[in-house]
């Protein structure tokens, strides 16, 4: 099952410290997973993604970690900036393929000028 | 990656009347869609998922006979919220799978009865 229907947890960085968001994942059979950044009435914006063979992955500012051994999944951000301000969700395919994506609740990112 | 287009972008609706959600794949064939809601400060809830040719499958606790869902071609599926009452006010997305190549989102719908 998913964690939802919780209010979101909020973390709060100062603008060009580091940001980790941290996320539990649910199914040990999910192959791939995927962080969204979504910003006030607008959709989630695709940010990166990890397949579960690997354990880490860098994009532009941004770098996912994947330990499958306890589940755990993180997004680390940067040099944070004001434009960073979102709520973050990770989410996971339960299996390979035509299946619905299971979002994690998702966490609330204020960066302090 | 691919590109999808869902429309009305936000709706506001008297209660008891209807409202029909698009959602369009421009740049692919999508036999299946996604439908997920969002409530305020809350996590996207898959709803149900539509299949070119055949029914939806519903999650548990989700109405169909209020959430109509259609997958009229294999680039459009549109979700009917009927009878429409305040608790339905919600932001509903669209998702077609792409098979591990980013999932990108439709753009939303933000759905407002008064």
């Amino acid at each position: 099952g998913e964690s939802v229907g919780l209010h979101l947890p909020t973390l709060s960085v100062q603008e060009g410290d580091n940001s980790i968001i941290n996320c539990a994942y649910s199914n040990s059979a999910s192959d791939y997973f995927i962080w969204y950044k979504q910003e006030s009435g607008k959709g989630p914006q695709f940010i990166i993604d990890i397949r579960s063979n690997m354990d880490k992955r860098q994009g532009q500012r941004v770098t996912v970690l994947l330990n499958k051994t306890v589940k755990h999944l993180s997004l680390q951000i940067a040099a944070t900036q004001p434009g960073d301000s979102a709520v973050y969700f990770c989410a996971e395919n339960p299996n390979s393929g035509n299946t619905p994506l299971v979002f994690g609740k998702g966490t609330r990112l204020s960066v302090i000028a | 990656g691919a590109v999808v287009s869902q429309h009305p972008s936000r709706v506001i609706c008297k209660s008891g009347t209807s409202v029909k959600i698009e959602c369009r794949s421009l740049d692919f064939q999508a036999t299946t869609m996604f439908w997920y809601r969002q409530f305020p400060k809350q996590s996207l809830m898959l709803m149900a998922t539509s299949n070119e040719g055949s029914k939806a499958t519903y999650e548990q606790g989700v109405e169909k006979d209020k959430f109509l869902i259609n997958h009229a071609s294999l680039t459009l599926s549109t979700l009917t919220v009927t009878s429409a009452h305040p608790e339905d006010s919600s932001f509903y997305i669209c998702l077609p799978p792409q098979l591990g190549n980013g999932y990108t989102f439709g753009s939303g719908t933000r759905l407002t009865v008064v």
